[in-house]
């Protein structure tokens, strides 16, 4: 298994411009997320979904956009890049697993620098 | 909403010594916890959890945790620290009602060797 996969690893944007980016995973997990990493401020959640054609927000959804059309994939979409938004964004999945345990599991990354 | 403290930012320690990582949460109800670490440059993975039972959690590479309920504690510790101990750690708590997962800022530890 691949695990959980994230495209691009890094990426350089205008202001105003827009982006997807991809996450996708192969465990066949019910749940996926789209965090975001600020230096000292730990993960903020922007979306989450419970599956396929369910999403929904989380802390910080101001400026992004989500799908989920198949279990397996889970974009997250800027529409207007801001500097506001360079950060690190990680995609996550989990299932309840035993217990409801929800476990999460991570993928690389992608770097944004909004300029 | 869940909220979670973990009180250091940053942890300078020797080789050989002693760690223990604090993490606190505020929640009345069932949760699960978690113990992430991010090496550097790397995504989260995870070094332990604790579901329900023993609320001492061993994960690896030596680490353990100890859930203590009245305090709403989950406090991460490795009696001997290596270099390669180096990394960010994350504690994160998930409540069980609604799959709410909260991350804490992190505590970066820094091992010299």
């Amino acid at each position: 298994n691949a695990g959980v996969t994230q495209t691009p690893k890094f990426r350089i944007l205008k202001i105003g411009q827009s982006m997807t980016l991809q996450c996708a995973q192969d465990m066949n997990h019910n749940y996926m997320y789209w965090y975001r990493q600020d230096p000292g401020m730990g993960l903020k959640l922007i979306y989450y979904s419970v599956g396929a054609g369910i999403t929904d927000k989380g802390e910080v959804p101001n400026g992004y956009n989500v799908s989920r059309s198949t279990t397996e994939d889970f974009p997250l979409r800027l529409e207007l890049a801001a500097p506001s938004q360079t950060s690190v964004y990680f995609c996550a999945s989990s299932s309840p697993g035993l217990a409801g345990s929800y476990e999460q599991y991570f993928g690389p990354g992608t770097r944004l620098t909004v300029t | 909403a869940q909220s979670v403290s973990q009180h250091n930012h940053h942890v300078i320690l020797s080789e050989a010594a002693s760690l223990e990582l604090g993490c606190n949460y505020s929640y009345g109800g069932t949760v699960n916890l978690f113990w992430y670490v991010q090496y550097p440059g790397q995504h989260l993975q995870l070094l332990l959890k604790y579901f329900s039972g023993d609320p001492l959690v061993k994960g690896i590479k030596g680490f353990e945790a100890e859930f203590i309920k009245s305090k709403f504690s989950f406090n991460l510790r490795k009696p001997s620290v290596q270099w390669s101990d180096t990394a960010e750690y994350f504690c994160a708590v998930n409540a069980i009602r609604n799959n709410d997962m909260r991350f804490g800022a992190g505590t970066r530890l820094t091992v010299k060797p």
